[in-house]
């Protein structure tokens, strides 16, 4: 079946500008996670959805950056006014019932 | 806070010897535990995860994990290392309930020589 998908694969902007990366779940996955992997900080958490609770965003780093997720599905990750520090890989995930969280092929985001 | 240790930033094996990637964790309950592994330019693959029940757990691609209570440690060994093996491996800790997310060790880079 068709694991989870995120777009674009790669993104360069330059820094100030807004940006919007996306990420489709696996069908059926109630929960969904935003993490960011940057060569200064590895991998951190940044953003929970469970089905159509309020999000857990604790692990975002700054008011620059917000998500959403419509329908239960589909999810944004947008960061505003991106700064050279938010260069990083984005990666999603999503989690049936249970523990197990299944990985995106993530996007790799270079702020000039 | 839960935390993760992996001491060994990179590790140089030959094809055919066997490998142990070491794992420390830090969690104040039962924890959840795996390794996955991320090949460049790719995403996170799972390799194997403890939840709970046998201390040795088998993955995919002749992988396995021994849970060490005592040692809080999940150390990843594979018997026979292939050159398809390189790749970076993260060990992680998940929340036994609530949103589960998952803390990351800082990956161990495996490099394989002929």
């Amino acid at each position: 079946g068709a694991g989870v998908s995120q777009s674009p694969s790669n993104k360069v902007t330059e820094k100030g500008k807004d940006v919007e990366l996306r990420c489709d779940p696996i069908s059926g996955h109630t929960a969904l996670y935003w993490y960011r992997q940057s060569l200064g900080q590895g991998l951190e958490f940044l953003i929970y959805f469970q089905g159509n609770s309020a999000p857990d965003k604790s692990g975002l780093p700054s008011d620059r950056f917000s998500a959403e997720r419509t329908g239960g599905s589909v999810s944004t990750l947008t960061i505003q006014r991106t700064q050279q520090e938010d260069s990083a890989v984005y990666l999603c995930a999503s989690r049936p019932d249970g523990n197990e969280q299944f990985f995106g092929p993530g996007t790799r985001l270079t702020v000039l | 806070a839960q935390s993760v240790t992996q001491p060994d930033i990179h590790i140089t094996v030959s094809e055919g010897a066997s490998l142990e990637l070491r794992c420390n964790y830090s969690y104040g309950a039962t924890p959840y535990l795996f390794w996955y592994v991320q090949s460049p330019g790719q995403g996170l693959q799972l390799l194997l995860k403890y939840f709970s029940g046998d201390t040795l757990v088998q993955g995919i691609k002749g992988f396995e994990a021994e849970f060490k209570r005592s040692q809080s440690s999940f150390n990843l060994r594979k018997p026979s290392v292939h050159w398809s093996d390189a790749a970076e491996y993260f060990c992680a800790v998940g929340e036994e309930t609530g949103r589960r997310a998952l803390t990351f060790g800082s990956g161990t880079r495996l490099q394989v020589q002929p």
